[in-house]
């Protein structure tokens, strides 16, 4: 079964500390893997998408990572700010179209100053 | 700027009402998706379209029905809303180039079942 797995649940940092959130995955094909930002009451944002065939991306102060071979992916923030505190989305694609569209449960993130 | 536009943010309607969700993408998107999200359960696929007048199940398509009858507009119903319908559904749209996925996300529509 396709799964989408994602840790922590919920995460609470200073303003300026750095964090990681992980995603793990069991989807079969392959397409790509984004990570999206949820701001409370609006709808998900893509941050970085990244194929089988990439190792890291960069977008500002994120950084996703992906291993394909243990099927796992990082979101690494840097430098947090009150604006981070949001729910972090994990998508894997399946498929050449990418109409099935695994998602995670997220993390939701919170920021403090 | 690609826009995914839901007709309403909020809504309250009462047990056995008969309601509809509408939206409305500009990008010319083959794919189109309404989603629920709950709190501890994420986000799950209610619907989806690949085409005019095309639909397809998702996970959770009990007490729920759609129409495409326009390539930018997906319709979400709810034949008689029940409170366990009480949820926050979003919309989506995706187009159908090979390697080009992104979701495109409306605002969401919070509604609440009375």
């Amino acid at each position: 079964k396709n799964q989408v797995e994602q840790s922590p649940q919920s995460l609470i940092i200073l303003e300026g500390k750095n964090c990681t959130l992980q995603c793990n995955y069991t989807v079969s094909p392959f397409s790509n893997l984004r990570w999206y930002k949820q701001d409370t009451g609006r709808g998900p944002v893509s941050l970085t998408i990244m194929t089988f065939s990439e190792n890291t991306k960069s977008n500002g102060r994120y950084t996703a990572t992906l291993d394909a071979d243990t099927k796992q992916s990082s979101l690494h923030i840097t430098a947090s700010q009150l604006s981070d505190s949001a729910s972090y989305i994990c998508v894997v694609s399946a498929g050449q179209a990418g109409t099935a569209l695994i998602f995670g449960k997220g993390t939701t993130l919170s920021v403090s100053s | 700027d690609v826009k995914v536009t839901q007709s309403s943010r909020y809504l309250v309607k009462r047990t056995g009402e008969k309601v509809f969700l509408e939206c409305v993408q500009d990008m010319d998107h083959e794919n189109m998706f309404w989603y629920r999200q709950d709190p501890g359960l994420g986000l799950r696929l209610i619907y989806f379209s690949y085409d005019v007048k095309m639909k397809e199940k998702g996970d959770i398509p009990e007490g729920y029905s759609v129409s495409r009858e326009k390539k930018e507009r997906f319709s979400l119903i709810l034949e008689s809303a029940s409170t366990n319908q009480t949820s926050m559904y979003l919309c989506a749209s995706s187009s159908l180039t090979t390697g080009n996925t992104e979701a495109f996300f409306g605002q969401g529509t919070r509604l609440t079942v009375v």
